[in-house]
Formats: structure tokens, C-alpha cells, sequence
């Protein structure tokens, strides 16, 4: 199996550009997770989602974060306007039942200037 | 709620020496405790996991974990470093409920494992 897949693997951007971070979970997996990794705050739960369908949007940080998944092998997080402070390494996970091993993607690292 | 606090962000250890990394957790159920590694510009692999079958758990490169409710701990060890092992390492508590959902991980802020030659 190919894992979970994410592009771009880095992404360089202006203040108010609009980002789009891409995720391909492994097939079969139910449940898709989208954290942040930052040095102030570590790992944090973004979004996720079950059968497509987000289960829990607490921890996007602000109207600017949006995330989908139109179907069971893609998902995307959106950033728009992007800001400096949004610079982080954005990760993909996902699993087969939810509650027990999520399997990471690569990460997506962000810098916006 | 579900917490978990990694004692030491940074822990240096020689070559050869014995590997202590600690973990305590708070979770209102009976959890589910995860390690996992980080190297370098990659992303989180697990190392091992507890799901309430055997409470000593051996996860890959030599590592193990031992589930002590009485302590609320989930210390990773392995018995002799090696160079590879230097990484960041991420205990993590996910809560177990029969009713309801409870899906999320959060992790504990992380030690940076230094091995010396």
C-alpha cells in the first residue's frame, strides 16, 4: 500500500494568498484526520472526518480554515487568506476504525511570508 | 477530557545506554496509548500501541511500553540506543468509549531523543 499521501510536500506563500493542501487517505480507511505541527504548540487536531462527512471541526483555528472530502480518496484544507502566523507542517492521517492507529502522511510544510 | 504529558522535551542518552522516555496520561476512560516516532522532515510512525490486551508492549526497533493504570503511565524504553534512534517521540492517549465517539488522538508535546556516540 501506497500510505497516506499528501502533496505538495512544501508550499511557500504570500500573506493573503489562498493555499490548498491535498490528501489521499489509504484506500479503505473510514476515517480521515488533518493536524497542525507547530513548535509553540505542537500537534493539534484541525478536522475530521468519517464516510466523508466531518465529524468535528473544534480545532480549525478560524473562518479562514476550511477542509472537505468530496469522496472516500480525497480531501483538501484550505487556507484563504493566508496568514504569516499559519506557517506550520500540516499533516494527513487516517485509519480504518477510528479509534485505534492513525497512519501519517508526510506532512505538507507551509511557510507564508 | 483526555490529557497527556511527556515528562522532558529533550533527553540525551550515549550509544549503547538504556532509553527512558515517560508518559503520563489523564483520560476519564479506559484509553488507548500510542508512541510514536518522528524523524527528521517526516511524519509520525508508530512504534507501538496499547489496547488493553497484555499491559508490557513490544513495538518495532526495540522498543517496548508498559501500561501502569495504578500510575497513569506509559513509559517508552529500549534497552540500548543506537544512532538511529535519534528522533522526537510522541506518547498519545485516545479515549475508548462504548457510546458516543471519541476518535481523537492528542498527543503530548513531544521529547526530542539526542544519542551520542
Amino acid at each position: 500500500d501506497a500510505g497516506v499521501i499528501q502533496s505538495p510536500r512544501h508550499e511557500v506563500t504570500e500573506m493573503g494568498q489562498e493555499v490548498t493542501l491535498r490528501c489521499k487517505p489509504i484506500s479503505g480507511h473510514d476515517y480521515l484526520f488533518w493536524y497542525r505541527q507547530t513548535m509553540m504548540r505542537g500537534l493539534e487536531l484541525l478536522i475530521y472526518f468519517n464516510n466523508n462527512v466531518p465529524i468535528d471541526d473544534s480545532g480549525m483555528p478560524e473562518d479562514r480554515f476550511s477542509a472537505k472530502m468530496p469522496n472516500a480518496s480525497f480531501s483538501t484544507l484550505k487556507i484563504q487568506p493566508s496568514e504569516p502566523r499559519d506557517s506550520a507542517v500540516y499533516f494527513c492521517a487516517s485509519s480504518l476504525v477510528g479509534r485505534e492507529t492513525q497512519y501519517f502522511g508526510p506532512g505538507t510544510r507551509l511557510l507564508v511570508l | 477530557a483526555q490529557s497527556v504529558t511527556q515528562l522532558g522535551s529533550h533527553v540525551s542518552v550515549s550509544e549503547g545506554a538504556l532509553v527512558l522516555l515517560r508518559c503520563n496520561y489523564s483520560s476519564s476512560v479506559p484509553p488507548y496509548l500510542f508512541w510514536y516516532v518522528q524523524y527528521p522532515n517526516q511524519g509520525l510512525q508508530l512504534l507501538l500501541k496499547y489496547t488493553s490486551a497484555a499491559t508490557l508492549v513490544k513495538g518495532i526497533n526495540g522498543f517496548e511500553a508498559e501500561f501502569k493504570k495504578s500510575e497513569t503511565s506509559f513509559h517508552l524504553t529500549k534497552p540500548s540506543a543506537h544512532m538511529s534512534d535519534a528522533a522526537e517521540y510522541f506518547c498519545a492517549v485516545s479515549g475508548r468509549e462504548l457510546r458516543g465517539s471519541n476518535y481523537k488522538l492528542t498527543f503530548g508535546k513531544g521529547t526530542l531523543l539526542t544519542v551520542n556516540p
